[in-house]
């Protein structure tokens, strides 16, 4: 099966400076990375995802960069705010040998990104 | 709308109690799941029905038993569950379980098993 692991485990920053998170993923059929951020009791929300078929994509502060080849990929964000602070999951998605996705999605253990005002 | 609604928000039980929680979705979405999440870890897959249908089950002990009874709803009922069941209990959603596609996820339930 799929593993997912995610590095840092915590993150400080001052608000202002970037964020990066990163993960890798063991098996090469994964073709889906989503980024779910989940703030303290509430539920995880998709903040950004890339297919296998994209190295990169951005969406205002967020950034997210695909390496097919070293199966990692990574979250960046930009110009932090406080309202940032929550813990961060990345995820990957197993396909199977038809191209199809069993829609699993495999996380990795979270980042709890802390930033200071 | 994007919204998956689960009920209760908390629910406290015995051992011996049995009781349901409940997830619903209006999107028209064809694949829902339950996850289980620790404090501090991430969601762990449980089960996944595809068109109404029991598609995976993550051998998840029998006193966990899912039902979908539309493509709207789906259940959870537990009985006779153990303390380390304790968790937040999550539902998602996506439009499809056979392709890449974002999961839309609910609130979620926190259980309490004395």
């Amino acid at each position: 099966g799929e593993n997912v692991e995610q590095h840092p485990s915590t993150l400080s920053v001052q608000e202002g400076d970037s964020a990066v998170i990163k993960c890798t993923y063991s098996d090469s059929a994964s073709n889906y990375f989503p980024w779910y951020k989940q703030e303290l009791g509430k539920r995880p929300q998709l903040i950004i995802d890339i297919r296998s078929n994209v190295g990169e994509k951005k969406d205002q502060r967020i950034a997210v960069t695909l390496n097919k080849t070293a199966k990692h990929f990574s979250l960046h964000i930009t110009e932090t705010q406080p309202e940032d602070s929550a813990v961060y999951f990345c995820a990957a998605i197993l396909s199977n040998a038809g191209g199809t996705s069993y829609g699993k999605l495999t996380f990795g253990q979270g980042t709890i990104l802390t930033v200071h005002p | 709308d994007t919204e998956v609604t689960q009920t209760p928000k908390h629910l406290v039980m015995g051992m011996t109690n049995k009781k349901s929680l409940k997830c619903e979705q209006h999107m028209g979405h064809r694949a829902m799941y339950w996850y289980k999440q620790k404090a501090k870890k991430p969601p762990e897959l449980m089960f996944v029905y595809s068109y109404e249908k029991l598609s995976i089950n993550e051998s998840v002990p029998s006193r966990f038993s899912p039902e979908c009874p539309n493509s709207s709803l789906l259940n959870l009922h537990l009985h006779a569950l153990q303390p380390e069941d304790s968790a937040l209990y999550l539902c998602a959603s996506s439009q499809v379980h056979t392709a890449a596609n974002i999961q839309y996820f609910g609130a979620g339930t926190r259980l309490s098993v004395l």
